[in-house]
């Protein structure tokens, strides 16, 4: 099983800070996303990441979001100014492998947590 | 609109007892349907899903197209099956997951 590796596991920032949420994928994969879950909540999408461009985001991935994959490998979750309502388990999740396989492995989630 | 719906947010069996965890899904096309499980303090993994019509540690969910439901069933539940058990649909390949709002599941000895 792909190996999907998440940093920070806990993330406490003040309103109005920039978070970076790190995923590492070990080995190559096609897709990559982002989900979200606020605590109590369903896990929810943020956005879906193919071929080094965002291929599908969710109405919750305002411009206050960005994705990148900057060297190839890291996957990261950029937050510009977190608002307290960002609070929430963030999960990456990577997909499709050559043989574009549905199955989706996650990572163990980075706790994000703003004050 | 994808939509998963899950009725219980929790279920709690004894050791021995069936199980069977309701998903009821809204899709217009033809969608890939799964079941997720989150151990207690693990990260979320595939249990199984529709195409592959498997049963995995002792789980089964057959899709039923007429009622939009995609049932998860066992029939002797074990005390580490303890979970939350989530519902998920994908419209395609490379496609994001919906999913639906978790069932916890508690099975006492």
């Amino acid at each position: 099983e792909p190996e999907v590796t998440q940093t920070p596991s806990h993330q406490v920032t003040q309103m109005g800070q920039e978070v970076i949420l790190r995923c590492v994928p070990i080995s190559n994969h096609l897709y990559f996303y982002w989900y979200r879950q606020i605590l109590g909540q369903k896990v929810e999408f943020l956005v879906s990441f193919y071929n080094n461009e965002i291929s599908e985001k969710s109405e919750i991935f305002d411009d206050q979001f960005s994705v990148e994959r900057p060297d190839g490998s890291n996957f990261t979750l950029k937050i510009r100014s977190t608002k307290l309502e960002d609070s929430a388990m963030y999960f990456c999740a990577i997909q499709g492998r050559l043989a574009m396989n549905t199955e989706a492995f996650f990572g163990q989630g980075t706790r994000l947590t703003v004050v | 609109a994808q939509r998963v719906t899950q009725p219980e947010k929790l279920l709690s069996v004894f050791k021995g007892a069936p199980v069977e965890l309701k998903c009821n899904y809204s899709y217009s096309g033809s969608p890939e349907l799964f079941w997720y499980v989150q151990y207690s303090r693990q990260r979320l993994q595939l249990l199984l899903r529709h195409i592959s019509r498997e049963s995995i540690k002792g789980f089964t969910a057959d899709l039923n197209k007429g009622e939009t439901s995609f049932h998860l069933k066992k029939p002797f539940a074990q005390e580490e099956d303890s979970a939350m058990y989530y519902c998920a649909l994908s419209a395609a390949a490379g496609n994001k997951l919906t999913f639906g709002g978790g069932t916890r599941v508690l099975v006492k000895p």
